[in-house]
């Protein structure tokens, strides 16, 4: 399986800034994803990050507000843009193929 | 829509007292569902694939077996280090879809 490592960890951000987290993997992968975990929520698919493409983005999600970046096959970021106290949550970064998804330790936003 | 639900919302075992987690599921077209475990502060770590009616996988003292609507995963003899947050995820048919769609997870405590 891929080792996938994030940053931060953590984070308490004020309303109205930006925070990019990165997700970093130990072996090239074709398909990466980011995902948000509401408190007392299930996992919701953000967007697919392309490499060498613009991120394909699921319905309720935009652009503007999760701006994504993946300039090649072992990193990512995700950018939560103009946060409000709403964005709380904890961002998940996830690899694989098809048949089989690992996910990062995740990105605890708490947004005041 | 595809939909994910998982019962019961929390579980407490005694040590040795085996029982079975739920997940039903409503998809356009099965591709595969998905079983994870989820620690508190941790990313989840995926537990088993199934594919088709009938399938079962085993991994330590856990079982998932699959039918048309529903998904079970049996824990045989629970330890306390089984306590955790069990994730069913379903990802349908279609070219290109890789998506995930996550049920709100179980979260299991075995008592000593």
């Amino acid at each position: 399986s891929a080792v996938i490592s994030q940053k931060p960890s953590r984070d308490i951000c004020q309303r109205g800034t930006s925070l990019t987290i990165q997700c970093q993997v130990d072996s090239q992968v074709t398909m990466m994803f980011w995902y948000r975990q509401q408190p007392g929520q299930s996992l919701t698919l953000i967007a697919t990050a392309n490499q060498g493409s613009e991120a394909t983005y699921e319905s309720g999600f935009v652009i503007d507000k999760f701006p994504i970046s993946r300039p090649n096959l072992t990193f990512s970021t995700l950018t939560v843009s103009n946060m409000s106290p709403e964005d709380s949550s904890i961002y998940l970064c996830s690899v694989g193929t098809r048949e089989t998804q690992y996910f990062g330790p995740g990105t605890r936003l708490l947004v005041l | 829509e595809d939909q994910v639900t998982q019962s019961p919302e929390a579980l407490r075992l005694q040590e040795g007292e085996s029982s079975s987690l739920n997940c039903s599921y409503t998809v356009s077209g099965l591709r595969g569902l998905f079983w994870y475990r989820q620690d508190p502060g941790k990313g989840p770590e995926f537990l088993f694939t199934l594919y088709s009616a009938g399938e079962e996988k085993e991994k330590e003292r856990l079982k998932a077996t699959l039918t048309k609507k529903e998904s079970f995963l049996h824990i045989t003899a629970p330890k306390p280090e089984d306590s955790a947050t069990y994730l069913c995820a379903v990802q349908a048919l279609g070219f290109g879809n890789e998506k995930l769609t996550f049920g709100t997870g179980t979260r299991l405590t075995i008592i000593p």
